[in-house]
């Protein structure tokens, strides 16, 4: 089945740090993929996305590229700030389906 | 910039007891969706709604669970009779056609005792 799979967190950071969160997933056909972000307290936030490969998602100094022969979805950010302390989330949709399949999500400790 | 909201934001209940969450999508968004998030584990599918009927339920959405679209603004989630494994943040989405992505609200915490 479809199915994302993301690296286990917790990752702490010291502020400036360059990032790294892996994701990897499994879907026939040619999926849509997403990072989310829920901050501390708060709901569901689409940080960035992409529907084709090789497409490069970008939002908020962070980027993603849709790597069809890796089946990746890699979230990285060149200096990172405790503001970005959160959980992220990598997720697909597949074709006509509705439903985002999200991963575990990867809890991010910035450190000052 | 609109956005989904959702209601109460917690809700304690005893076991056994119905719980409806409320939920009023943007307004113009035609797709509906409820997702849960058990804490500390991953956000999971519960039920699409389109055009006044259910499109697709994950197998959580059993019969103790339903949803309606009662008028123009609302969305609702009700559990019948709440078990101790139905604690967890619930999550309404919305999204306007099947290209667009899907815009979340900020969650219901529900807690069953």
């Amino acid at each position: 089945g479809n199915s994302v799979t993301q690296m286990e967190g917790p990752v702490t950071l010291s502020e400036e740090a360059f990032l790294t969160i892996n994701c990897t997933y499994t879907a026939t056909g040619y999926p849509s993929l997403f990072w989310y972000v829920q901050y501390p307290g708060e709901g569901l936030q689409l940080l960035l996305k992409a529907t084709k490969a090789d497409d490069k998602g970008s939002n908020k100094g962070f980027e993603a590229t849709y790597r069809k022969e890796t089946t990746s979805f890699h979230l990285e950010k060149g200096s990172v700030q405790v503001s970005d302390s959160a959980v992220y989330f990598c997720a697909l949709t597949r074709g006509r389906d509705d439903k985002i399949i999200f991963g575990k999500g990867t809890r991010l400790h910035i450190l000052p | 910039e609109p956005e989904v909201t959702q209601t109460p934001s917690h809700q304690v209940t005893q076991m056994g007891q119905e719980v409806i969450l409320r939920c009023v999508p943007i307004s113009n968004h035609l797709y509906f969706y409820w997702y849960r998030q058990i804490l500390g584990q991953k956000v999971e599918f519960l039920v699409s709604f389109y055009n006044n009927e259910i499109s697709e339920k994950s197998e959580i959405f059993d019969d103790q669970f339903s949803v309606e679209r009662p008028d123009g603004s609302n969305f609702t989630l009700k559990i019948r009779s709440t078990k101790l494994e139905d604690s967890a943040m619930y999550f309404c989405a919305s999204r306007r056609d099947r290209q667009e992505t899907q815009y979340f609200g900020p969650g219901t915490r529900l807690l069953v005792l």
